[in-house]
């Protein structure tokens, strides 16, 4: 099965920092990548997603940065706050198979004031 | 309030036994996803159902099963437990096949003891 790739797993970032979270994918079957962030006690959300047609997309102080070449994606968190402390996921959805989202294992983030 | 509702939020229950989670997707979605979280683990697409039919199935153990309902509510169905189904349990929605990103609930915490 397919994997998505995500590092690191945990990440200790300071107030005002940027956080950077990295995902890989390992076929190029997928059409729309999605990040979620996930509260504790929480579902996960949805934060932010791109098509791999584009490189960058900005949302407020969360980027996402796309290497369809590398087949790899990424999330960048400017000016990181201590609210922004939770996990966040990454995901991919097969281009064929518009049901088949594949997940992250997860980065767990802590934004310390 | 993501508008997916899961029942219970909690469920204890021993080895050997049999339980039901209960979802209800948001309202217009026809498409229920269930997905196993376990401890430290990323998110496992389990079962897929699209007005009523099945349409996807992943890592879902024969030992599982579920349905969506004709009012789209959907159940999840565990028997036999064992201590390693321990998780936490997601129900996602979402308002057709393929639509961009779903809507996921708070999830059902399932501790087998």
């Amino acid at each position: 099965q397919q994997q998505v790739k995500q590092s690191p797993q945990s990440l200790i970032v300071q107030k005002g920092g940027i956080s950077i979270i990295n995902c890989a994918y390992e076929n190029t079957a997928f059409d729309y990548f999605p990040w979620y962030q996930q509260f504790p006690g929480k579902g996960p959300a949805l934060l932010i997603a791109i098509r791999p047609d584009v490189s960058e997309k900005k949302e407020g102080r969360f980027t996402i940065s796309f290497n369809k070449s590398a087949k790899q994606f990424s999330l960048h968190i400017m000016d990181s706050q201590p609210g922004d402390s939770a996990t966040y996921f990454c995901a991919a959805r097969g281009i064929l198979a518009k049901n088949d989202m594949r997940f992250g294992a997860g980065t767990r983030l802590t934004v310390k004031p | 309030d993501s508008g997916v509702t899961q029942t219970p939020k909690h469920l204890i229950t021993a080895t050997g036994q049999r339980v039901t989670l209960r979802c209800s997707p948001r309202s217009g979605d026809l498409s229920v996803y269930w997905y196993q979280q376990s401890l430290d683990q990323g998110l496992q697409f389990l079962i897929q159902y699209y007005n009523g039919e099945e349409r996807a199935k992943g890592n879902i153990l024969e030992r599982f099963s579920a349905q969506q309902f004709p009012d789209l509510h959907s159940e999840l169905n565990l028997s036999s437990l064992e201590l390693g189904d321990s998780a936490l349990y997601f129900c996602a929605s979402s308002a057709s096949l393929g639509e961009f990103g779903y809507t996921f609930g708070s999830g059902t915490r399932l501790t087998v003891v």
